[in-house]
């Protein structure tokens, strides 16, 4: 059984280009979640989706960043115009989707963004 | 806003000693998980509290839920190389939707 895979591993971009980072949940699973990690510390919630909707797309820090998600499966993140303050680890979690009070998020080794 | 705040932030230790991490709030969660994270990897999680004064033991890790549910620890007994991490408390965002807030994170180093 295949976990939550992130690609690319590492990405180096130059300020100002788009950067499109994918996600592969584990088959399966409804619930869908992108977060930042800066600099090993806490994660920050982007946008979690539920089948192809995102009911909450609150974290998304400005109108640069997007996300989508196809047939209720594959996930993409995009940064448009990238900025330095954008390099981060960015972490996909997948789960069932089920109560979401116990909700145990499968987390995928997330993408490394630099930006120069 | 819903915030969790963990101390200490960083912990070195010798191999064999205890120690405790907390994760405080001031707002009250229904619940909480504590996720271990090692370098390069996702967080991983290790248990979710459900009821205030809940106690949960996995081997030598204990994990509390205060009794108002707005707080919790995390107690490792004879610490291990092996129990090196970032130890990361979450909650679910009382908003309704599935939003779950993350704690500050404690990094953790348990020297041979």
């Amino acid at each position: 059984g295949a976990g939550v895979s992130q690609s690319p591993s590492n990405k180096v971009t130059e300020k100002g280009k788009d950067v499109e980072l994918r996600c592969d949940p584990i088959s399966g699973h409804t619930a869908l979640y992108w977060y930042r990690q800066s600099l090993g510390q806490g994660l920050e919630f982007l946008i979690y989706f539920q089948g192809n909707s995102a009911p909450d797309k609150s974290g998304l820090p400005s109108d640069r960043f997007s996300a989508e998600r196809t047939g209720g499966s594959v996930s993409t993140l995009t940064i448009q115009r990238t900025q330095q303050e954008d390099s981060a680890v960015y972490l996909c979690a997948s789960s069932l989707g089920g109560s979401y009070l116990y909700n145990e998020q499968f987390f995928g080794p997330g993408t490394r963004l630099t930006v120069l | 806003t819903q915030l969790l705040e963990q101390s200490p932030q960083f912990l070195s230790i010798q191999e064999g000693e205890n120690l405790t991490v907390y994760c405080n709030s001031s707002s009250v969660f229904s619940s909480l998980q504590w996720y271990r994270q090692e370098p390069g990897e996702g967080p991983v999680l290790l248990v979710t509290v459900v009821t205030g004064g809940e106690v949960k033991k996995l081997k030598r890790l204990t994990f509390q839920f205060g009794d108002a549910r707005k707080d919790s620890s995390l107690h490792i007994t004879a610490a291990q190389p092996g129990d090196t991490g970032l130890y990361l408390c979450a909650g679910p965002s009382t908003s309704g939707t599935y939003k779950y807030i993350f704690g500050t994170g404690t990094r953790l180093k348990v020297l041979a």
